[in-house]
């Protein structure tokens, strides 16, 4: 079975900085996809960024960029330019080619500080 | 606003009562996804529906139940409410489903409380 794995509960940064997101996973599957989900205090759940596993080109949104590393089974998130509005709880979810459902870690809660 | 809408909000309620939340998907999204979030966890998977039939089915207790009807909108029944039946229930929908990878838009939604 996939699982999802976060590591760090809680992270902080200051505005404008960089902060990088760790994910790891597991799976016997060599095609599936990656996610990074964004929950704001609303409670609302935003993709923001997503990565297809056959692809080696790590995939870019703006000021969000991942880190893909298929081998080690890891996938970080790197925020730049970190702003306030980036305060939230970012998951890491994994997807099989054959199933529709998102395997979700337990997510790590980010504070952007002025 | 992502499109899908969830009702209630919040609902409160005691120990062994029955539940119903309902979700409308986004216009032309066929699957209709469950998922279940407890305090500070991440999501898990309940139940998916496409088209109004199952498609996936995941941790979800036999107290729970799903449909989804012909104009696909879907509603969770939850039964024999217990404590740890406390959650954040969100409903996401997706076009299609399978080997082409849609987004699921989620919805608000919604904060059972049970007491």
């Amino acid at each position: 079975a996939q699982t999802v794995t976060q590591s760090q509960p809680e992270m902080s940064v200051q505005e404008a900085e960089t902060v990088t997101l760790s994910c790891t996973y597991d799976t016997s599957e060599n095609n599936y996809y990656l996610f990074w989900y964004k929950q704001p205090p609303s409670r609302q759940m935003i993709l923001v960024i997503r990565q297809e596993a056959y692809k080696q080109q790590n995939a870019t949104e703006n000021r969000f960029s991942v880190n893909f590393q298929k081998a080690a089974k890891s996938f970080s998130l790197k925020i730049s330019d970190s702003q306030l509005g980036d305060t939230a709880m970012y998951f890491c979810a994994f997807k099989g080619l054959d199933t529709d459902k998102l395997i979700f870690g337990t997510g790590t809660r980010l504070q952007v500080f002025p | 606003d992502s499109g899908v809408t969830q009702t209630p909000k919040h609902l409160i309620t005691a120990t062994g009562q029955r539940v119903t939340l309902r979700c409308s998907p986004r216009s032309g999204d066929l699957s209709v996804y469950w998922y279940q979030q407890s305090l500070d966890q991440g999501l898990q998977f309940l139940i998916q529906y496409y088209n109004g039939e199952e498609r996936a089915k995941g941790n979800i207790l036999e107290r729970f139940s799903a449909q989804q009807f012909p104009d696909l909108h879907s509603e969770l029944n939850l039964s024999s409410l217990e404590l740890g039946d406390s959650a954040l229930y969100f409903c996401a929908s997706s076009v299609t489903g399978g080997r082409v990878v849609n987004e699921q838009f989620f919805g608000p939604g919604t904060r059972l409380t049970v007491l």
